[in-house]
């Protein structure tokens, strides 16, 4: 069965542009939250969608948003990038069921390495 | 709002010795704590986790223990191999906040 996937693995890009970032979860689950993992950092909560509902925002600016699409896969996208975005954005993924934002077990996906010139 | 500390942030044991993580949280009403292993170039890896109902729970050779009166839970890692080596993160959840996660613990297994 497979996992979490997430695309692009790597993505270099400069001050000021955009960028997205998509996520598939695991088959049946409903539930995907997206981490900021800076180096030598924990993981850092962003958004956590279920249902194509936001279910949770973690303390990031306005620059970050996401959504959830009808397949439950999901995109991540931040706006006028800075050099302090440069980090690994993680893709977890839960069965969705439980309505609490940290209740259910995450599996994360492999992450997309963003690199901010 | 929650916060977790993990000590220590780097550990060297020799292959077959145990090794011991500790993690403390601060809203005690914590109640959801999960241990991932992170391995270079790979997103983290839930190795086992503890809800607040018990107090500790075993897998193989890896178990968690938790003290909520203390706010700690520890990892317990015995008979250590090469492939143990990783960063291994803590977390701690309410359940209706988010995970928030330790700094992490760069471990060592030494053949």
């Amino acid at each position: 069965d497979a996992g979490v996937t997430q695309s692009p693995t790597h993505l270099i890009k400069t001050r000021g542009q955009q960028v997205t970032l998509r996520c598939s979860p695991i088959s049946g689950h409903k539930s995907v939250s997206w981490y900021q993992q800076v180096l030598g950092q924990g993981p850092q909560f962003i958004f956590q969608y279920y249902e194509k509902e936001e279910r949770g925002r973690g303390n990031f600016p306005d620059r970050f948003s996401a959504r959830q699409f009808p397949n439950y896969s999901s995109e991540l996208n931040v706006n006028a990038l800075l050099l302090g975005d440069s980090a690994l954005y993680l893709c977890a993924s839960s069965w969705g069921g439980l309505a609490g934002v940290g209740q259910e077990t995450q599996y994360f996906g492999p992450g997309t390495r963003l690199l901010v010139l | 709002g929650e916060n977790v500390e993990q000590h220590p942030s780097t550990l060297s044991v020799q292959e077959g010795d145990s090794a011991v993580i500790k993690c403390t949280y601060s809203d005690s009403a914590s109640n959801y704590f999960p241990w991932y292993k992170q391995e270079l170039g790979k997103g983290p890896q839930l190795i086992i986790d503890i809800r607040s109902n018990v107090g500790e729970k075993k897998d193989q050779r890896i178990a968690v223990t938790l003290n909520k009166t203390a706010k700690h839970f520890s990892l317990h890692i015995t008979e250590t191999q090469p492939e143990d080596s990783a960063v291994y993160f803590c977390a701690a959840s309410t359940g209706n906040t988010p995970l928030v996660f330790g700094k992490g613990t760069r471990l060592s297994v030494i053949a």
